[in-house]
């Protein structure tokens, strides 16, 4: 069946450092999808990416899509305190959509 | 104002009983589902609809059912049988079922007394 990893588990980091997390898919993907969930809130879906390699951004965040479509990252460049939260990649699994365990990040100002 | 809305935000289960958490949603979206999460941890399927009158079991159905006579509605009960039910449950929604993009209602925790 499906395997998605995602690291790390959690990342403590400083208002201003750079910070990344990785989703990472035992089979080939259609697509992936990325969400945020505030600590006491609920997901909220950020983007889909689709194509082999794709990279796109939203502000301070980008996101790609490995050449092979089996792994994919958020990378969030100088952190601030409001991007504190948990991380979700969600992907395809037998046309469902199956969530990672998430990445927490926390900063520190 | 379009949306997903989950009631009660919180909700105390005694002992042996059954409780239902209601989850309505205004988008016109076939799909519904239903996730449970623990503190720090992922999101874990109980049950999703594709549409009216059908359901599927997810990964931890056991101890919860659903229903889904309307199109805007699924509401979960938490059964006696479930024993831990103390958790952060969230219901979803999409417009088809798959691996389409789901909004998220803002949740109702359970507490068991």
């Amino acid at each position: 069946g499906q395997q998605v990893m995602q690291i790390p588990q959690y990342q403590h980091v400083q208002e201003g450092e750079d910070f990344t997390t990785y989703c990472n898919s035992s089979t080939t993907l259609s697509n992936i999808q990325w969400y945020k969930q505030r600590p006491g809130g609920h997901p909220v879906f950020l983007i889909q990416l689709v194509k082999s390699g794709e990279v796109k951004k939203q502000k301070r965040l980008t996101f790609q899509f490995g050449e092979a479509k089996k792994n994919s990252s958020l990378h969030i460049t100088a952190t601030q305190t409001t991007d504190v939260g948990t991380y979700f990649c969600a992907l395809d699994a037998g046309n469902m959509l199956t969530f990672g365990g998430g990445t927490r990040l926390m900063v520190k100002p | 104002d379009g949306g997903i809305t989950q009631s009660p935000k919180y909700l105390f289960r005694k002992e042996g009983q059954n409780v239902t958490l209601s989850c309505e949603q205004n988008l016109n979206h076939d799909a519904m589902y239903w996730y449970r999460q623990d503190p720090g941890q992922g999101l874990r399927l109980i049950y999703y609809s594709q549409i009216v009158n059908d359901f599927q079991k997810g990964d931890i159905a056991e101890g919860y059912s659903v229903s889904r006579e309307k199109k805007e509605s699924f509401p979960l009960t938490v059964t006696s049988a479930q024993k831990n039910p103390t958790a952060f449950y969230l219901c979803a929604s999409s417009k088809l079922a798959g691996i389409e993009t789901q909004y998220f209602g803002p949740g109702t925790r359970l507490l068991v007394l």
